[in-house]
């Protein structure tokens, strides 16, 4: 089974700045890793997907980068919507797995 | 529009038996794989299985094995998830998801969810 470890488990900051989030895989994922958001009380949402696509409607202050084990989303200026929780998943290999999730909150 | 609707969650006891249903509609459900994924509690995501668009293939995460059997039938465009011999650990929301496309089965879009509780 693939690990997916996501870095740091909470991160603080301010609406405007900069959110840099980590996936780290236990073996190479190749290029197929996603990221999705969850609001407290909501599914969750599709991010970005193959690594750096994004998805439908997903506006372009997010992006996302990485191949092989180590991926990165980031979000170029918060947003006051995009304090939420955020989940990296692999589809390399069964089982699919996801990462334990990062907490974005408002500092 | 696409639209996934879960039903048939609730309250059941250890040991006890819930079938889940998820139906779809504003796509075409039988070219697409589905997949259910859960969320206890407080906690976070776990695949739970997947089923390919003609049900040829499917797969389950190691903790539901032999216990959950998924399904469709896509002359009803719906999904759904027998879930045998519950467990406490069981308890959990569960979503169905699209395959983002037949070859890219990331999930999109997801359910509301349905909270299923096992409990005495």
């Amino acid at each position: 089974e693939i690990v997916l470890t996501q870095s740091p488990a909470t991160l603080s900051l301010s609406p405007g700045e900069r959110a840099t989030l980590s996936c780290r895989a236990s073996q190479s994922v190749r290029s197929y890793l996603a990221w999705y958001q969850q609001k407290p009380g909501q599914a969750p949402r599709l991010l970005i997907y193959d690594a750096f696509n994004r998805a439908t409607g997903i506006p372009a202050r997010f992006s996302g980068s990485g191949s092989g084990t180590d991926f990165t989303l980031t979000i170029s200026s918060l947003e006051p919507e995009d304090f939420a929780f955020y989940y990296c998943q692999q589809r390399s290999n069964w089982p699919r797995t996801f990462g334990q999730g990062t907490k974005l909150e408002i500092k | 529009e696409v639209q996934l609707v879960e039903s048939g969650g609730g309250l059941v006891k250890p040991g006890g038996s819930l079938r889940l249903s998820c139906a779809g509609s504003g796509f075409t459900f039988n070219g697409h794989s589905m997949n259910w994924v859960r969320q206890a509690p407080g906690k976070g995501l776990e695949w739970v299985s997947s089923i390919s668009s003609s049900s040829r293939y499917i797969y389950y995460a190691d903790s539901v094995k032999g216990r959950l059997t998924v399904s469709r039938d896509n002359a009803k465009n719906s999904l759904y998830l027998q879930m045998n011999s519950l467990r406490a650990e069981d308890t959990a929301v569960y979503y169905c998801a699209k395959s983002l496309e037949p070859d890219r089965d990331w999930f999109d879009p997801w359910g509301q969810g349905t909270l299923v509780t096992v409990s005495s």
